[in-house]
């Protein structure tokens, strides 16, 4: 069974500077997706980025960059330029690729901004 | 991305009774997916929801204890039945999108059980 670890459960970060959060995962199986979600107070679950386990290219949404490693199992969240809005918990997801969409969550990190 | 709608948002009930949560989704999904997300706690997984078929539960859940309806494409209720306090937790439904394999949720329930 596949499994998701994130060691960080809390984060703090001045505000515009730049944060990672950390996230390392086992599995044996070669072909699969990771993601990083973003919850709010609000409850709302958020996708923020996702990375196909067979691109060598690391995902990039704006702010947001991932550092995949694959053969070291770790997948980390980068956070540049922080803003009071990214202040949320922070979940890491593993999704296999062979058809089964179960979601595999880490226990989170929350991070804070600090203004 | 799909809008999903998912109510109550929010309730507060007995010991002994029962709830019904729904998920109503934007756009035709093959699979819905109810989660729950335990106070402080990340989310697990209770069952896989196909649209003519019975759900598949995870390990540790069953159907007798959250029965999974999904009558359409766009829509499944999961009832918590016969609640204890160990059921307060937030409930999120989730579907994929099929064009871009992306996950959505809901905003959740948050269910208290007194």
């Amino acid at each position: 069974a596949q499994t998701v670890t994130q060691s960080q459960p809390e984060m703090s970060v001045q505000e515009a500077e730049t944060v990672t959060l950390s996230c390392t995962y086992d599995t044996s199986e070669s072909d699969y997706y990771l993601f990083w979600y973003k919850q709010p107070p609000s409850r709302q679950m958020i996708l923020v980025i996702r990375q196909e386990a067979y691109k060598q290219q690391n995902a990039t949404e704006n702010r947001f960059s991932v550092n995949f490693q694959k053969a070291a199992k770790s997948f980390s969240l980068k956070i540049s330029d922080s803003q009071l809005g990214d202040a949320a918990m922070y979940f890491c997801a593993y999704r296999s690729a062979d058809g089964n969409e179960k979601l595999t969550f880490g226990t989170g990190t929350r991070l804070t901004i600090i203004p | 991305s799909a809008v999903i709608s998912q109510k109550p948002s929010r309730d507060i009930c007995q010991r002994g009774t029962s709830l019904t949560i729904q998920c109503q989704v934007d756009s035709q999904v093959t699979m819905m997916f109810w989660y729950r997300q335990q106070p402080g706690q990340s989310l697990t997984l209770i069952a896989t929801a196909n649209q003519g078929s019975e759900a598949t539960y995870e390990s540790g859940f069953v159907i007798d204890k959250f029965p999974i309806s999904r009558p359409n494409l766009t829509f499944s209720t999961l009832t918590v039945s016969n609640m204890s306090p160990e059921d307060s937790s937030i409930y999120l439904c989730s579907v994929q999108n099929q064009a871009n394999e992306k996950l959505f949720f809901g905003s959740g329930t948050q269910l208290s059980v007194l």
